[in-house]
């Protein structure tokens, strides 16, 4: 079985610029997670989707960030205009929706954003 | 709001004996998960173990077992007959009961293992 992927493993962009992330979860996870982690500080949840629809995007730092995930399958994460402080590794997350096991996310190898 | 705490930011233990690393977390809730998870370099992160909190007894997986004490709010983990391999970031998350909930993290301790 797949795991979740993220693509791409690393980008380098400009302030100012547009940078889309995309994140391809496991084959069947309604749950779909983003997570960012700023350099040496704690993972901090973004939003939440379940299935095509955005059950809690709480987390996302302001209108710069869109996510989408059409037909519930992957899901894409646009920053638009970057800033410096966008800089840091964005984790995706898939699990199932309820039964056993549901509880596990799991996570993608991240992508390392850097905005220069 | 929840809140995990990992203190140290760095760990480092000889190979094939035994580390624990400290997290402690904040929540007035009664019911929920902790996890420990395990990003070696450049991969991704895996689940290492959890613990639900309505369980007394403390979870292990092979080497790895918890000290959980729900008074406390402490879920240290333990790392026995450290290897090589065990080098890593590790990260203690919390999870509220509904199974579909986002987890929130810890800063995250590194791991070395010395040979």
């Amino acid at each position: 079985e797949a795991g979740v992927t993220q693509f791409p493993s690393h980008s380098v962009i400009e302030k100012g610029q547009t940078v889309t992330l995309r994140c391809d979860p496991i084959s069947g996870h309604d749950n779909l997670y983003w997570y960012r982690r700023v350099m040496g500080k704690e993972i901090k949840f973004l939003l939440h989707f379940v299935k095509e629809s955005k059950q809690d995007e709480s987390g996302m730092p302001n209108n710069r960030f869109l996510a989408e995930r059409t037909g519930g399958t992957y899901s894409t994460l646009k920053v638009q205009p970057a800033e410096l402080e966008d800089s840091g590794v964005y984790f995706c997350a898939s699990s199932q929706r309820g039964g056993k096991g549901s509880y596990e996310q799991y996570f993608g190898p991240g992508t390392r954003l850097t905005v220069t | 709001a929840q809140t995990v705490t990992q203190s140290q930011p760095e760990m480092s233990v000889q190979e094939a004996e035994t580390v624990t690393l400290s997290c402690t977390y904040d929540t007035s809730e009664s019911d929920y998960y902790l996890f420990w998870y395990k990003q070696p370099p450049s991969r991704q992160m895996i689940l290492v173990i959890r613990q639900e909190a309505y369980k007394q007894q403390n979870a292990t997986e092979n080497r790895f077992s918890v000290n959980f004490q729900k008074a406390a709010k402490s879920f240290s983990l333990k790392i026995s007959d450290s290897q090589l391999g065990d080098a890593a970031m590790y990260f203690c998350a919390y999870r509220s009961a509904p199974v579909n909930n986002d987890m929130r993290f810890g800063a995250g301790t590194r791991l070395t293992v010395k040979p």
